[in-house]
């Protein structure tokens, strides 16, 4: 079975990091282009972050570029997004997604709140 | 970036009756290698978003043949020909033309 599972969520204050993981399986890892969408509370669905499962380049929104950091360790099956520098509106549940063209498998989520 | 615009944001529904939502992009989503990259998700109340259709029309695995998407260029729609309760949630079209990737505004779909 294909699954996303992500994980290192939780409470940091503004300004601070954070490093949230997704475990991948089910399916070669490695081959596949991987996103990052974020969901703040109430509120639509933002594509965040994507890399290419191919070379590796990485694309970034607007909002978090020079900020966040997505990441590939396929020997590990994970993907990785390191959050710096974290302000209030980066509060959100936090989706690792199958793809960058077609975003087919989502995870569940994990939740990262920035407050003081 | 590409803006994606979602029209009705709210979608009350009669069961059995159909449902039309329209997307339309800020650019046309024709990529270089001839494919238009427009996705229909659907999210139900407490779960994660669920893809329903990719590249405009094509369904996923699973999905019931009640969903349906269409159209090109910059003007996209997703129809449900009987809507069901199990359809109420929100409906979201995302772009993966242009980078960066971008999502409408979110169509919620309830029955009446």
């Amino acid at each position: 079975e294909v699954q996303l599972l992500e994980s290192g969520g939780g409470l940091v204050q503004p300004g601070g990091s954070l490093r949230l993981s997704c475990a991948a399986s089910g399916f070669t890892f490695s081959t596949y282009d991987m996103s990052w969408v974020r969901q703040a509370p109430g509120k639509g669905l933002e594509w965040v972050t994507g890399i290419s499962g191919g070379d590796g380049s990485a694309y970034y929104a607007d909002s978090v570029k020079g900020r966040f950091t997505i990441s590939k360790d396929s020997s590990k099956d994970m993907l990785y997004l390191q959050m710096n520098t974290l302000r209030g509106d980066d509060t959100a549940l936090y989706y690792c997604a199958r793809g960058t063209y077609g975003l087919d498998v989502w995870g569940q989520g994990t939740t990262v709140t920035v407050s003081s | 970036d590409v803006v994606m615009t979602q029209s009705p944001l709210s979608l009350p529904v009669t069961l059995g009756q159909p449902a039309s939502i329209s997307c339309r992009s800020s650019q046309s989503l024709v990529y270089s290698d001839g494919n238009t990259y427009l996705n229909w998700f659907q999210q139900r109340p407490g779960q994660s978003p669920r893809r329903l259709i990719y590249k405009v029309s094509n369904r996923d695995s699973g999905v019931p043949d009640r969903f349906s998407g269409s159209g090109s260029g910059t003007d996209f729609t997703l129809k449900i020909s009987r809507v069901e309760a199990e359809d109420v949630g929100i409906y979201y079209c995302m772009q993966a033309t242009h980078w960066p990737r971008t999502f409408g505004q979110g169509t919620k779909v309830e029955i009446k």
